[in-house]
């Protein structure tokens, strides 16, 4: 079964500031990888995704993401972060073979110092 | 992007009493849902996958008899949970797929925050 590491809990940082989120999976097969984002009081909304080709994907909101498949990590990044990015990042992976079941990831929560 | 929405957004029930949560997607059909249950400030973990046709497949440690699963339709996945506890409060979510084998993204509802009393 596939399980989803992201190591940081709680991220603080100030406007401005470069974001690095750690993510790692676990998993033998063919995985497709996805961020997710929750605002403050709203749903879960998808930041990127990859399924194959060029490993670093690009999202929504200036995020970008890079499948490294020999570390089996997906870190996310963003080089300038703003106020408006405080929210939950959830890793999230799906096996192929597991018609489109989707794992979290713990989460990690991102504060943002104006 | 493709719109799923979940009916009630909140409810609160006594103890003992069943309730019914309803997962639809809206501008597209999904032969599956999932259905996940997120704690305060915990991920969201997945409960079981809601099968149209089919009987729902549940994760390991989820009651089956207490969260009922009916996909009644390819547009419409419901939840019902029996005989609700103060500890079965939480936030429950509903996502479906839409796209192409291996391809498809999860679109997610909502969510509904039972509060059991």
């Amino acid at each position: 079964a596939q399980s989803v590491s992201q190591h940081n809990h709680h991220v603080i940082l100030s406007e401005a500031a470069s974001l690095e989120l750690g993510c790692n999976y676990s998993y033998g097969g063919t995985v497709n990888l996805f961020w997710y984002v929750q605002y403050p009081g709203q749903h879960l909304q998808l930041l990127l995704k990859y399924f194959s080709g060029d490993p670093l994907v690009k999202g929504i909101k200036g995020f970008e993401a890079e499948f490294i498949k020999s570390k089996f990590s997906f870190n996310l990044r963003k080089p300038s972060v703003q106020w408006s990015d405080t929210a939950e990042y959830f890793c999230a992976v799906n096996a192929r073979s597991s018609a489109s079941k989707i794992i979290f990831g713990s989460g990690t929560r991102l504060s943002i110092r104006p | 992007g493709a719109v799923v929405s979940q009916h009630p957004s909140r409810v609160i029930c006594k103890s003992g009493t069943s309730v019914k949560i309803e997962c639809r997607s809206l501008d597209f059909q999904a032969t599956t849902m999932f259905w996940y249950r997120q704690f305060p400030k915990k991920s969201l973990m997945l409960m079981a996958t809601s099968n149209e046709g089919s009987k729902a497949t549940y994760e390991q440690g989820v009651e089956k008899d207490k969260f009922l699963i009916n996909h009644a339709s390819l547009t419409l996945s419901t939840l019902t949970v029996t005989s609700a506890h103060p500890e079965d409060s939480s936030f429950y979510i509903c996502s479906a797929p839409s796209g192409g084998a291996g391809t498809d993204t999860q679109y997610f509802g909502p969510g509904t925050r039972l509060t059991v009393l």
